[in-house]
């Protein structure tokens, strides 16, 4: 199995520019994939693959990835972004998930 | 539209079994593996595992082997998570997930709560 570690709480000011990072030497071999997840309800898909955003995602979401860290960056943070992020990933079989501990959000 | 809905809350005593349902609609329900997902109150995601929709292969996670069983019925297009010898730590929140590629989560249902206590 592997592990990803993700920082606990990030706070942005609205309309700035925030980082969320995922570390996990998974992200050597594949994308990351990230959920966004407001309280009391369910995980919503936000990007996976190469930069791929679902029908409905704005394009202020968008993510990267550089040796054993990916990214999901927001540029120009919403009220509506605030909640937890989740990221996912493959596990070094290839064959597993596994999540990130999740970070929450704060859009001040 | 994609749309996977769930049994709702289930009380269960220590011990008991529990079967969560996850009925899905808008897509060829074999076309697309489903992910069990659980949450545990106040914690985060931890991924239960897979089953491919088209062979019936399910695939668990470490920590997922022996007392949970992934199952369908693809003629009502149902996935099914049982749980057997239920414990007090398995309370949470289980979600189905089906894939948008392969074992990547993209649909998700509800959530079904599923309280053990005695």
């Amino acid at each position: 199995s592997s592990e990803l570690t993700q920082d606990p709480a990030v706070s942005v000011a609205l309309g700035h520019t925030v980082r969320i990072t995922c570390q996990g030497d998974t992200f050597r071999s594949y994308y990351a994939t990230w959920y966004h997840q407001k309280p009391g309800q369910a995980p919503v898909l936000v990007l996976y693959g190469k930069n791929i955003r679902p029908s409905g995602i704005p394009d202020r979401f968008s993510g990267s990835s550089s040796g054993n860290t990916a990214s999901l960056t927001i540029t120009g943070a919403q009220a509506e972004d605030e909640g937890d992020y989740y990221c996912n990933g493959r596990d070094s079989s290839g064959n597993h998930l596994v999540f990130g501990g999740g970070t929450k959000l704060t859009v001040l | 539209q994609v749309q996977l809905v769930q049994s709702g809350s289930e009380l269960k005593k220590p011990g008991a079994s529990v079967k969560v349902s996850c009925k899905a609609s808008g897509y060829s329900f074999t076309n697309y593996g489903m992910n069990w997902v659980r949450q545990a109150p106040g914690q985060g995601l931890e991924w239960m595992g897979w089953i491919n929709t088209d062979t019936g292969n399910p695939t668990y996670a470490q920590g997922f082997t022996g007392r949970f069983v992934f199952s369908l019925d693809t003629s009502v297009s149902t996935a099914y998570l049982q749980i057997s010898s239920l414990k007090a730590e398995d309370t949470a929140t289980y979600y189905c997930a089906r894939d948008v590629v392969t074992i990547i989560p993209g649909y998700w249902g509800q959530g079904t709560l599923v309280t053990v206590s005695s």
